[in-house]
């Protein structure tokens, strides 16, 4: 069975610090790896993803995020944070590239404040 | 990209009583949608899958019997939460699969339900 782990619930980080965002997961068979963000009383976006090929994903708004096959890992990771990329950060994974049977970790509260 | 609407973003209701949830998505169609409850600080359980024209497919837990989902048409779906209790309470986020876009899926903002 496949399961996701964000090791911290909580990040707290001033404004132009860089951040990373921990996700672990499990599985036995191949897996495709996902982070959405959810901002306040809105659904989830999808930031990035990793299908296939280059270990290092670039998304949206800067992010980006290394898949660490012998870690199981999927970190992601931001050189300097706005005060807007305050939100929920979920990671998720999958066994089919359209993520359509996504299992989520519970989530991590990034914070900026200035 | 696609915007996948819900309606009502928020409800309260006594104890006992039906609340439905609508899920459209507005600018593709969706033959598959996807109803996630989450808790406070909880990641999202995925509760069951809606396929329109079809009986939805519940994930074990799930009672279909409370948590009715109907996908009549290629751009709505509902789930209905029959006999409401306080337990019942959460947020539910819907998504909409897009085929065209390679299957990715499009979330709702979700609906928090309150039952008293």
């Amino acid at each position: 069975a496949q399961s996701v782990t964000q090791l911290d619930s909580q990040v707290p980080v001033f404004e132009e610090a860089p951040v990373e965002l921990r996700c672990n997961y499990s599985s036995s068979v191949s897996v495709y790896l996902f982070w959405y963000v959810q901002y306040p009383n809105q659904g989830l976006q999808l930031l990035l993803k990793y299908l296939s090929g280059s270990t290092l994903v670039k998304g949206i708004n800067g992010f980006e995020a290394e898949f660490n096959k012998s870690q199981t890992s999927f970190h992601l990771r931001k050189p300097s944070v706005h005060i807007s990329d305050t939100a929920e950060y979920f990671c998720a994974v999958s066994e089919d590239q359209a993520g359509t049977a996504l299992i989520f970790g519970k989530g991590t509260t990034l914070s900026v404040s200035s | 990209g696609a915007v996948v609407s819900q309606h009502p973003s928020w409800v309260i209701c006594k104890s006992g009583t039906s609340v439905k949830i609508e899920c459209r998505s507005l600018d593709f169609q969706a033959t598959t949608m996807f109803w996630y409850r989450q808790f406070p600080k909880q990641s999202l359980m995925l509760m069951a899958t809606s396929n329109e024209g079809s009986k939805a497919t519940y994930e074990q837990g799930v009672e279909k019997d409370k948590f009715l989902i109907n996908h009549a048409s290629l751009t709505l779906s509902t789930l209905t939460v029959t006999s409401a209790h306080p337990e019942d309470s959460s947020f539910y986020i819907c998504s909409a699969r897009d085929e065209l876009a390679g299957g990715t899926q499009y979330f709702g903002p979700g609906t928090r339900l309150t039952v008293l």
